[in-house]
């Protein structure tokens, strides 16, 4: 069975801080995205990463899929109040997303 | 377009009752699934279709069944319910038939099992 390990669990932070969230496996997935949710609406794709080593920027966000393909980092960059939310991982494989147990991230203004 | 719509947003039942879960997307996708979102626990699989016609079972079907009535709609059952149904359910599509693609999500059904 296939799991993403996702860390922290829960995130608070003031605006203004940097942050960095996790996301783990010993399976080899052959792509992994991120998804972001606000309360009451379903998760919205972030972005997709492809290549082991690859990093891409969305603004203030940073992701960074590892060499091996098994796990995945993004980095929030001076964070903002309008950044709160459930950030979610999710490996490709077997036909199917595999998820893992997300982030909650609270900035404060 | 109005992407995916589920129906209904919230619903309460007695358990041992039964509902449908009604999900329809309308982006010509191939891919559709049926997740559920419960506190701590991300979200995880119960059901999904790679095209008209086929369903295969998820992580976590026991209790659920589905149809993909066309290529717009994929429902979820609940034959008797329990109250470890109670969750929030998503439906979401993909155009891509191996499930690397983006998935798109509908707003999700809050379900509470008495």
């Amino acid at each position: 069975t296939q799991l993403l390990e996702q860390s922290p669990q829960f995130l608070s932070i003031q605006e203004g801080e940097n942050l960095t969230v996790y996301c783990n496996s010993s399976s080899v997935f052959s792509s992994l995205q991120w998804y972001r949710q606000e309360p009451g609406e379903g998760p919205v794709l972030l972005v997709t990463v492809v290549t082991g080593g690859e990093v891409k920027k969305l603004k203030r966000l940073t992701f960074q899929f590892g060499d091996a393909r098994k796990d995945s980092s993004l980095h929030i960059t001076a964070a903002q109040p309008g950044d709160t939310g459930l950030y979610l991982c999710a490996g490709a494989g077997g036909g199917k997303l595999i998820f893992g147990q997300g982030t909650e991230l609270s900035v404060k203004p | 377009n109005a992407g995916v719509t589920q129906t209904p947003k919230f619903q309460v039942l007695k358990t041992g009752q039964s509902m449908t879960l009604q999900c329809a997307q309308d982006m010509n996708h191939n891919s559709m699934y049926w997740y559920r979102q419960d506190p701590g626990m991300g979200l995880r699989l119960i059901y999904y279709s790679a095209s008209e016609g086929t369903t295969d079972k998820g992580e976590v079907p026991n209790g659920y069944n589905v149809s993909r009535l066309n290529k717009r709609e994929f429902s979820l059952r609940l034959e008797s319910a329990a109250p470890s149904q109670t969750s929030v359910y998503f439906c979401a599509s993909s155009g891509e038939r191996q499930g690397a693609g983006e998935q798109f999500f509908g707003p999700g059904t809050r379900l509470t099992v008495l």
